[in-house]
């Protein structure tokens, strides 16, 4: 898992709270996304920054802001959440644009975020 | 609209006994298929993947999967189940023509029995 990273690994906040989720890849890749990982739900795709455009999910609470200083690390930032909020973050990138072969995307370990 | 459907939220299986953890499709044009594996407390990782060529795909830890597209499925199969393999298995299709957006499915949780 050294491929991609995340930071926190663990998360405990308020509903009033700003916090920040980091993910770092040192894969060389030019597509980096965050998923929301819930108990008996499919994985949720929730921001996708690929080749350096931010491809908007509309289903995603403005509670929730990414940011993507460079194609090696990724924010997700955080204000006023709810507790449905809780959940799995997951980190993942991956290499577009060439052939499908490439298309595999690669997690990181993930930031288990609770809101109280 | 590109889907995946995992039939089964557990499946358990004894230790040295063929598993199989389903998985069935629907997309529009040719699918690129994967399957993934996660640990507990730990993120997704990549097991094996169809994109073209033969139908049965080899992929890492002994697993194999089955493409089959009249029956539009990508079953997983390993031949001899150990009890490291117990985790949750994730299918996904791609969608090369949404930015390479991945669909999964909602996981099937494997229980290898000793």
């Amino acid at each position: 898992e050294t491929g991609v990273t995340q930071t926190p690994r663990h998360l405990v906040m308020g509903m009033t709270n700003k916090k920040s989720l980091k993910c770092e890849q040192h894969l060389g890749h030019n597509a980096m996304y965050w998923y929301k990982q819930s108990a008996k739900k499919p994985l949720e795709l929730m921001f996708v920054y690929s080749l350096e455009e931010r491809v908007e999910n509309n289903s995603v609470p403005s509670r929730f802001s990414p940011e993507c200083p460079n194609s090696s690390h990724l924010f997700l930032h955080l204000h006023t959440l709810q507790p449905e909020d809780s959940a799995l973050y997951l980190c993942a990138s991956s290499q577009v644009g060439g052939p499908p072969s490439s298309y595999e995307q690669y997690f990181g370990p993930g930031t288990r975020l609770t809101v109280t | 609209a590109q889907s995946v459907a995992q039939p089964e939220d557990q499946v358990n299986v004894a230790e040295g006994n063929p598993l199989t953890v389903k998985c069935t499709y629907s997309v529009s044009g040719n699918p690129y298929l994967f399957w993934y594996v996660q640990y507990p407390n730990r993120g997704l990782q990549f097991l094996l993947k169809y994109i073209t060529g033969d139908n049965l795909v080899k992929g890492s830890y002994g697993f194999e999967a089955e493409f089959n597209k009249s029956q539009t499925s990508f079953h997983l199969k390993k031949p001899s189940a150990l009890v490291s393999d117990s985790a949750l298995y994730f299918c996904a299709v791609i969608c090369t023509w949404t930015g390479n957006q991945f669909y999964f499915g909602t996981g099937t949780s494997l229980t290898v029995i000793p």
